[in-house]
């Protein structure tokens, strides 16, 4: 069974305080997709890293894909309230098929 | 442009009744995906449609779940008959091209059966 563990499931941090959360497996894949999803609405793909080491930044929002290609972070700085949500990252096994984690709960108080 | 649409939002039914619920991919995508998302297991892909043709359904829970795509502009999930265990959110997504490529997703089905 192909897993890809999240850490940590539940985060909830002042506004301006800066937060990373992990992505592992022991298995390989081909890209790694960060998504976020908020109450009532369905995920929303944030970035795709593909390269093992790459590293991506969106605005405060900086992603890493490890060397190896079995892991990810996503590194926020300066959490604002606006960055609440379910953080999801999904893993590329096939031309079509993603490996789902179990998401990060992630709150910012104001 | 209209992303993908999914209705209904909300579905509350009766163990034993039949339920559809349906999708309307993004005009031009030629993949779709129904999830179920629950807070025990995650997002989980029921079945996945490339060209209007079923790929892979192994995520299909049982026979009571079934899934149709006609057309380019339209799939079903049909449950049937539906149990309280098949209570959560059921998402269809789009997608253009092959590939692990962005995934477009709809608002999501909340089915509660009781």
């Amino acid at each position: 069974t192909q897993l890809l563990e999240q850490s940590p499931q539940f985060l909830s941090i002042q506004e301006g305080e800066n937060l990373t959360v992990y992505c592992n497996s022991s298995s390989v894949f081909s890209s790694l997709q960060w998504y976020r999803q908020e109450p009532g609405e369905g995920p929303v793909l944030l970035v795709t890293v593909v390269t093992g080491g790459e590293v991506k930044k969106l605005k405060r929002l900086t992603f890493q894909f490890g060397d190896a290609r079995k892991d990810s972070s996503l590194h926020i700085t300066a959490a604002q309230p606006g960055d609440t949500g379910l953080y999801l990252c999904a893993g590329g096994k096939s031309n079509y098929q993603l490996i789902w984690g179990a998401g990060t709960k992630l709150i910012i108080k104001p | 442009d209209a992303g993908v649409i999914q209705s209904p939002r909300h579905e509350v039914t009766e163990m034993g009744q039949e339920v559809t619920l349906r999708c309307k991919p993004i005009s031009g995508h030629n993949s779709l995906f129904w999830y179920r998302q629950t807070m025990m297991r995650g997002l989980e892909l029921l079945i996945y449609f490339n060209n209007n043709v079923p790929i892979d359904d192994s995520g299909m829970p049982e026979d009571r779940f079934s899934a149709k795509m006609p057309n380019a502009s339209f799939s079903t999930l049909k449950i049937q008959p539906s149990e309280p265990r098949d209570s959560a959110v059921y998402f269809c997504a789009s997608s253009a091209g092959t590939g692990v490529v962005k995934q477009y997703f709809g608002p999501g089905t909340r089915l509660t059966v009781t």
